[in-house]
């Protein structure tokens, strides 16, 4: 069955810790995305990426890095955490003409 | 880049009337149009995919799409409490862009 995986579900880090999203397809889609999500401001797209090895910049890609060793995972990594980082995280897959899938979301808080 | 408005942002309606939902686009260059939904801060699901001007329906769920006008609007038949819940609606080429959401009440 499609799916599209994350991990944690949940984390709470520290300030200046390092945290790293992990996410997970088997829908073997080319294009995955990471967003977050808050009150007032819907989604936002942090990076996305084409297939294995590339990442791309989103709307609001500054203090986020992303890494697709492979088909199948995409990574978002906070090197250095902040509190304005607090935020759900959801990842997606999908293809041109199909409906993307989404994850069910990480819950990041950074004290 | 596309910018994509969601009116209204709040909609309550009694259980059994018809909800309507709409969304305005800032410029042609999508080629697909989706309506999601997501109950209190889960994942997205797809309601309906629609690639082509008309009208494309999904059970209760009815999409209209209007390129020239840059519109698309979502149509709930005889909506139930468990629709409660925040309704997105996105337009993709290679990346998706979202609107901020209407939040869906549906009163017994």
């Amino acid at each position: 069955e499609a799916a599209v995986t994350q991990s944690p579900r949940n984390k709470v880090a520290v300030t200046g810790g390092k945290v790293t999203l992990s996410c997970n397809q088997t829908n073997n889609h080319n294009n995955m995305y990471w967003y977050r999500q808050d009150t007032g401001h819907g989604l936002r797209l942090i990076h996305y990426s084409y297939g294995a090895g590339s990442t791309e910049k989103g709307d609001i890609p500054d203090g986020y890095k992303a890494s697709r060793p492979s088909q199948e995972n995409f990574s978002l990594i906070l090197e250095l955490a902040t509190p304005s980082q607090t935020s759900v995280y959801f990842c997606a897959s999908g293809d041109i003409n199909q409906a993307p899938l989404f994850g069910e979301g990480t819950r990041l808080s950074v004290l | 880049q596309q910018k994509v408005q969601q009116s209204p942002e709040s909609l309550t309606v009694s259980e059994g009337a018809m909800a309507s939902l709409n969304c305005t686009f800032s410029d042609g260059t999508s080629n697909n149009f989706r309506w999601y939904r997501q109950h209190s801060a889960k994942g997205l699901e797809v309601l309906v995919s629609i690639f082509s001007d008309g009208e494309k329906e999904e059970g209760r769920f009815t999409a209209h799409l209007n390129r020239a006008n840059l519109h698309v609007s979502l149509h709930i038949r005889e909506p139930q409490p468990s629709d409660s819940a925040v309704y997105l609606c996105g337009s993709s080429n290679n990346r998706i862009f979202f609107g901020d959401g209407t939040q869906l009440v549906v009163k017994p």
